[in-house]
């Protein structure tokens, strides 16, 4: 069975520094994904990134990286420079690459500070 | 511009009735899913669909049915809705073939049973 976790339900960051939001997973499958979403309080789940199993480098996207520590089964979401649109829930989610379906982990509100 | 679109945003339904919310994606996916979200608990999977005219439970589908008669259009249908139904329901399409397939969502449908 597949599982994520999301430890930290609510997060602070003051604007223009840089946050860590935490995700570890489970599963026993060699090959799967990684993916974290945005969700604004308008309620559209924005993607943001995304990092498989096999991959050397971790994933970078502008502001964002994934810091994926595979033996730690841990894919931490990094936001570097926070700005104030940057607060929202955050979702982090595991891909069954067999069954073609994503686990999704229960968030972290993330709120930035001016 | 990719779309998911979710035919009602809000809907208030009375206990016991037949409830459909229909979703309509214009990516020419294989893959579509039925998600509810409620505070605290993330997105909870209630089913999937792989193909047309093919479906998959996920972890919460006691209550609810689907169907998909046509690529594009995933259904879900509660047959006799209850109060504890009320939540937020996001269909949301990707491609099957691969991984690292972007999940993507429609706006979401609030549904309130009283």
């Amino acid at each position: 069975a597949q599982k994520i976790t999301q430890t930290q339900p609510g997060m602070f960051v003051q604007e223009k520094e840089a946050v860590t939001l935490d995700c570890t997973y489970d599963t026993s499958d060699p090959s799967y994904g990684l993916f974290w979403y945005k969700q604004p309080s308008s309620g559209e789940m924005i993607f943001l990134i995304y990092q498989g199993s096999y991959d050397q480098q971790n994933a970078t996207e502008g502001r964002y990286s994934l810091n994926f520590q595979k033996a730690r089964k841990s894919a931490n979401l990094v936001i570097s420079a926070s700005q104030l649109g940057d607060s929202a829930m955050y979702f982090c989610a595991l891909e069954d690459t067999n069954a073609g379906k994503s686990t999704f982990g229960d968030g972290t509100t993330l709120t930035v500070k001016p | 511009d990719v779309k998911v679109t979710q035919s009602s945003r809000y809907l208030v339904k009375r206990t016991g009735e037949k409830v459909f919310l229909e979703c309509v994606q214009d990516m020419d996916h294989e893959n579509m899913f039925w998600y509810r979200q409620d505070p605290g608990l993330g997105l909870r999977l209630i089913y999937f669909s792989y193909d047309v005219k093919m479906k998959e439970k996920g972890d919460i589908p006691e209550g609810y049915s689907v169907s998909r008669e046509k690529k594009e259009r995933f259904s879900l249908i509660l047959e006799s809705a209850s109060t504890n139904q009320t939540s937020m329901y996001l269909c949301a399409s990707s491609l099957r073939q691969g991984s690292g397939n972007t999940i993507y969502f429609g706006e979401g449908s609030w549904l309130t049973v009283v």
